[in-house]
């Protein structure tokens, strides 16, 4: 039982460049989540997704994209990255909504934009 | 909207002792969740302990306890017997219906324990 995982773990890209981090849990949890870290900021949702197929906008999510093609997998996607999109990025993930849904987090991914 | 203010950015403390980490929130849904996560040196985000709106008793795992004042809407973190391992950086966080029952973290909390 691995809980969440990202890969990559460390990336650095030009700007301009396209990437894929890819978030996996085995945990049969139905909610995921993208979160964003940066210095003094605390964490910033991106985007979340409720169910495989579904995908909707968090606080934070120009410049990104997402896809849940499979329950256990949730994506996020830079089309042309900016320095300003040098961050941690987090996943996390939870079994439901409501209640004490506790989200579990990954160990994220530092991307550097040059 | 929901909002969590953490007002301590930096809180030192000697070993063995105890430290209240502070957190107050801000939501017009009568039901929610509080949350407190853990992030040390490492980065992980570790969970710590959960309280619910409705939930009479103050929430406690462990060395953790979560001292729970709806009136003043305040969440504080307390943290008993503080050891090394417990310097970290400390998020509170708030999950409600209105939200999407996505989470809204603060600014967090440096905890420095010195031998």
């Amino acid at each position: 039982n691995a809980g969440v995982t990202q890969t990559p773990k460390f990336r650095v890209l030009k700007t301009g460049q396209s990437m894929t981090l890819l978030c996996a849990q085995d945990m049969n949890h139905e909610y995921m989540y993208w979160y964003r870290q940066d210095p003094g900021m605390g964490l910033r949702l991106i985007h979340y997704s409720v169910g495989e197929g579904t995908t909707a906008k968090g606080e934070v999510p120009d410049g990104y994209n997402v896809s849940r093609l499979k329950k256990q997998n949730f994506l996020l996607g830079l089309e042309s990255a900016a320095p300003s999109q040098t961050s941690v990025y987090f996943c996390a993930s939870s079994y439901r909504r409501g209640g004490p849904d506790t989200q579990y987090f990954g160990p994220g991914t530092r991307l550097t934009v040059l | 909207a929901q909002k969590i203010t953490q007002t301590q950015p930096g809180m030192f403390v000697q070993e063995k002792e105890a430290v209240t980490l502070d957190c107050t929130y801000d939501t017009s849904d009568p039901s929610y969740g509080l949350f407190w996560y853990k992030q040390p040196s490492s980065g992980e985000m570790i969970f710590l302990i959960y309280q619910g709106s409705y939930d009479q008793q103050n929430a406690t795992e462990g060395r953790y306890s979560l001292n729970f004042q709806k009136a003043r809407k305040s969440a504080n973190l307390v943290i008993s017997a503080s050891q090394l391992g417990d310097s970290a950086m400390y998020f509170c966080a708030i999950l409600t219906p209105s939200g999407y029952s996505t989470l809204t973290f603060g600014k967090g909390t440096m905890l420095l324990v010195s031998p």
